[in-house]
């Protein structure tokens, strides 16, 4: 079936730094790449739809100049987190639809981000 | 805008007992449906989905579900539970454009 990779799976920095997480489909191609964030015993939050080639879409409510989302190939989704503070801390997952009628989305096994 | 309501938090059931674990959803058309199920620090597995035909719909581990339009509800089922399905469960519609809206969550615990 199809996969979705993440890195790293975990990390911990500095408040006040900024870290890249890489979402990779590793056999399909995926024009559009979902990000959602999970704090502690909630549930999954789309923050934004990455589009290949274009812009990402944000929800309403996150910050696009501090979640930046590049979706340079079919493959591969970075989101970064820009000037991290410890309320960014977090379960960042991503997903992306290989394109089946049925709307499935492969979800990433998840990004624990640690801000100190 | 879709949305999805898990009424119950958290569940315990004793092993060996069956299991029902609710779901509610509000959409304008005939939505796309899905259950998740997640360990402790660990993504999403997909355990089924609705997309259309047969309402009731079987998945990996034993579990089914059954799509009541009259009802907006896709409540998932286990006749069985064995210890290693305590996680949490997640209820999820698409849309169109593929985006998906989670529920809250119910939390599983097994007692033995």
């Amino acid at each position: 079936g199809a996969v979705v990779s993440q890195h790293p799976s975990r990390v911990i920095c500095k408040s006040g730094t900024s870290v890249k997480i890489e979402c990779r489909s590793l056999d399909f191609q995926a024009t559009t790449m979902f990000w959602y964030r999970q704090f502690p015993k909630q549930s999954l939050m789309l923050m934004a739809t990455s589009n290949e080639g274009s812009k990402a879409t944000y929800e309403q409510g996150v910050e696009k100049d501090k979640f930046l989302i590049n979706h340079a190939s079919l493959t591969l989704s970075t989101l970064t987190v820009t000037s991290a503070h410890p309320e960014d801390s977090s379960f960042y997952i991503c997903s992306a639809p290989p394109g089946l009628a049925d709307n499935e989305q492969f979800f990433g096994p998840g990004t624990r981000l640690t801000v100190l | 805008a879709q949305s999805v309501t898990q009424p119950d938090i958290h569940i315990t059931v004793s092993e060996g007992a069956s299991l029902e674990l609710r779901c509610n959803y509000s959409y304008g058309a005939t939505p796309y449906l899905f259950w998740y199920v997640q360990s402790p620090g660990q993504g999403l597995q997909l355990l089924l989905k609705y997309f259309s035909g047969d309402t009731l719909v079987q998945g990996i581990k034993g579990f089914e579900a059954e799509f009541k339009r009259s009802q907006s509800s896709f409540n998932l089922r286990k006749p069985s539970v064995h210890w290693s399905d305590a996680a949490e469960y997640f209820c999820a519609v698409g849309a169109r454009n593929n985006d998906m809206r989670f529920g809250a969550g119910t939390r599983l615990t097994v007692k033995p």
